[in-house]
This record gives C-alpha cells, structure tokens and sequence, in this order.
C-alpha cells in the first residue's frame, strides 16, 4: 500500500549546524509534498511545499529537494536555532476520490542544542 | 482571525461511552479533515469532508463517525469509545480554490479512553 518512510526519527544538532530530514515515498502518482513542524502541545504548522514539476524551493533557511525518479524528498534547514527545535513531519499527496489525499511519514524529533 | 478550533483540549472517557471532538473554522474552507495521530504512525486520516453534507472514510474510519451540516463544523463522533482509541486527533482544513492542497490543522485534542 501506499505509505511514506521518514528518517532519521530523531537527530540531535548545535545550533549553526545544519539539518537534514529524508523521507521516500512508495505512490508514483504522488504530486504534492508538504513538510509540517509540531510544537510541543500544538498542531502541525505547514512550513513549505513542493509540487512534482519542480525540483527544489527555498524559503529562507529552509529548503525542500524532490526527486520524482527516486520517489525521494528531504527537508534541509540551516543555521539550525533552538527554537527550530520540534517534531517535523513529511507528506506525500494525490489528488484521490475527491479530495487531496495526504499519506504522512512517522515523524523526526529535532533538537537544536545551544 | 481564529483560523480552526478545537474543543475540548484535553477528555478522559470510560469504554463504552459516547464522545464528541469538536472542530470550528473560520476560513470558509470547504475541505475539512479529521485525523489521529499515534506515535509511530504519524497523521492518519478519519474521516474528510468536502462540502457541507458531504463526507467520506478515509483511512481508519472504524468506531467513528462525522457529521457537516454547517461549512465551519466538522464535529467527530465516537459512538462507543474503546481503548484503543486513545489518541491525539487532530482537525484540518482546505481551501477549495487553492486547489486544496495545503491542509492546515488545529491545536488537537488528545483524549483518553480508560
């Protein structure tokens, strides 16, 4: 079945150091891949999107890489700061019976450390 | 701007008892999802909606059910609450004109089944 592996689960950074969060997603038909980060006792807040006709986006000190062929996409943040320091999750989505079907990796606990 | 609410925060029940997670959205959405999330399974979609009056299962359905008669309320129904539905159930919306990608969740309310 269609499902979205994410790793590491956890990694732990200084803060300046950079971070590197992979996921690999199994349904070629998949378009759209979101990254979300979750605060302790909040929701998950989107963060950025990719969609399939493009290869990279960068939003400041984030940036998201995609590779269709592999089915491979990461999140990549830099000068890492403690308050980047939360549960980040990776999605892979298709338009499905309706609605945008979002299929989510297990999760990455990230801590920056001062 | 409000954006989605959820209420209760926080519910401890007893098996067996009915329950209802609340979901409010000020956006207008038409799209509103209902999720849960357990460690290591990420978000798993209950139940979505498309339109008022409009529902559909999603991945893990089973004990639940949903109702839309207003656009802003997505209310999540557990008829009969067991312990294995112990979680932290998260409520989403979409926009239909941004072509409803970008799913956008509330606080979550994590309820315990005893």
């Amino acid at each position: 079945g269609e499902n979205v592996e994410q790793h590491p689960s956890t990694l732990s950074v200084q803060e300046g150091d950079s971070a590197v969060i992979k996921c690999t997603y199994s349904d070629s038909a998949s378009n759209y891949f979101p990254w979300y980060k979750q605060e302790l006792g909040k929701g998950p807040q989107l963060i950025i999107d990719i969609r399939s006709n493009v290869g990279e986006k960068k939003d400041q000190r984030i940036a998201v890489t995609l590779n269709k062929t592999a089915k491979h996409f990461s999140l990549h943040i830099t000068e890492t700061q403690p308050e980047d320091s939360a549960v980040y999750f990776c999605a892979a989505g298709r338009w499905s019976g309706g609605y945008n079907k979002l299929i989510f990796g297990a999760g990455t606990r990230l801590a920056v450390h001062p | 701007d409000a954006g989605i609410t959820q209420s209760p925060r926080y519910k401890i029940t007893e098996t067996g008892r009915q329950v209802t997670l609340m979901c409010h959205q000020t956006w207008s959405h038409s799209y509103m999802f209902w999720y849960r999330q357990d460690l290591g399974h990420g978000l798993r979609l209950i139940y979505y909606s498309a339109a008022a009056d409009i529902t559909d299962k999603g991945e893990v359905p089973d004990g639940y059910v949903v109702s839309r008669s207003k656009t802003e309320n997505f209310p999540l129904t557990l008829e009969s609450a067991t312990r294995s539905q112990t979680s932290v159930y998260f409520c989403a919306s979409s926009d239909r004109e941004r072509q409803a990608y970008e799913q956008y969740f509330g606080p979550g309310t994590r309820l315990t089944v005893t």
